[in-house]
């Protein structure tokens, strides 16, 4: 079965911080990769996709992430992130079985301060 | 619209009652999903409906029985649940239920308690 890590549970960060929010999964064959946020009280959105080719996949608002096969890992990163990127952030992996089946990671609580 | 309807926002209900969640949206998608949230916890997927059929039941407990009348709706019938039940439950939509790198639209989800 497939799992999801996402080990920094909350963060906290001062505006123009560099972000990288670390996410690691459990599955030996091909994945689909995703990044959701969760601003206060909105609804979850997606932040950026990967599937296939350039491992390195850029999304909204400035966020990107990075696929590394070997190490089983898609961290997000944000340069310079801002008060307005408060939220919560979930990893999830989808097995390429040809349904969606999500799995979610235990998100991480960003907090960023003005 | 880019928008996942779901009714009502909160909802509590006591262990006898019977209730349903909804959930719409119209962007022809044909592929609707429910999942279940406890606090402080990730999203957990429950079932998936592809063309109004119900493709996906992740083992969930015959209490809750959903519906999908339409290609625009989708419905989550309570019965007889448990205090641990208690949950945010999201409705999600896709265009299709596969190839799995589908993005997924999540409605805002309604706050069930159970008493």
């Amino acid at each position: 079965a497939q799992s999801v890590s996402q080990h920094n549970h909350h963060v906290i960060l001062s505006e123009a911080a560099s972000l990288e929010l670390g996410c690691n999964y459990s599955y030996g064959g091909t994945v689909n990769l995703f990044w959701y946020v969760q601003y206060p009280g909105q609804h979850l959105q997606l932040l950026l996709k990967y599937f296939s080719g350039d491992p390195l996949v850029k999304g909204i608002k400035g966020f990107e992430a990075e696929f590394i096969k070997s190490k089983f890992s898609f961290n997000l990163r944000k340069p310079s992130v801002q008060w307005s990127d408060t939220a919560e952030y979930f990893c999830a992996v989808n097995a390429d079985t040809g349904f969606q089946k999500l799995v979610f990671g235990t998100g991480t609580r960003l907090l960023v301060s003005p | 619209d880019t928008e996942v309807t779901q009714t009502p926002k909160h909802l509590v209900m006591g262990m006898t009652n019977k209730k349903s969640l909804k959930c719409e949206q119209h962007m022809g998608h044909r592929a609707m999903y429910w999942y279940k949230q406890k606090a402080k916890k990730p999203p957990e997927l429950m079932f998936v409906y592809s063309y109004e059929k119900l493709s996906i039941n992740e083992s969930v407990p015959s209490r809750f029985s959903p519906e999908c009348p339409n290609s625009s709706l989708l419905n989550l019938h309570l019965h007889a649940l448990q205090p641990e039940d208690s949950a945010l439950y999201l409705c999600a939509s896709s265009q299709v239920a596969g190839p799995a790198n589908e993005k997924l639209f999540f409605g805002s989800g309604t706050q069930l308690s159970v008493l």
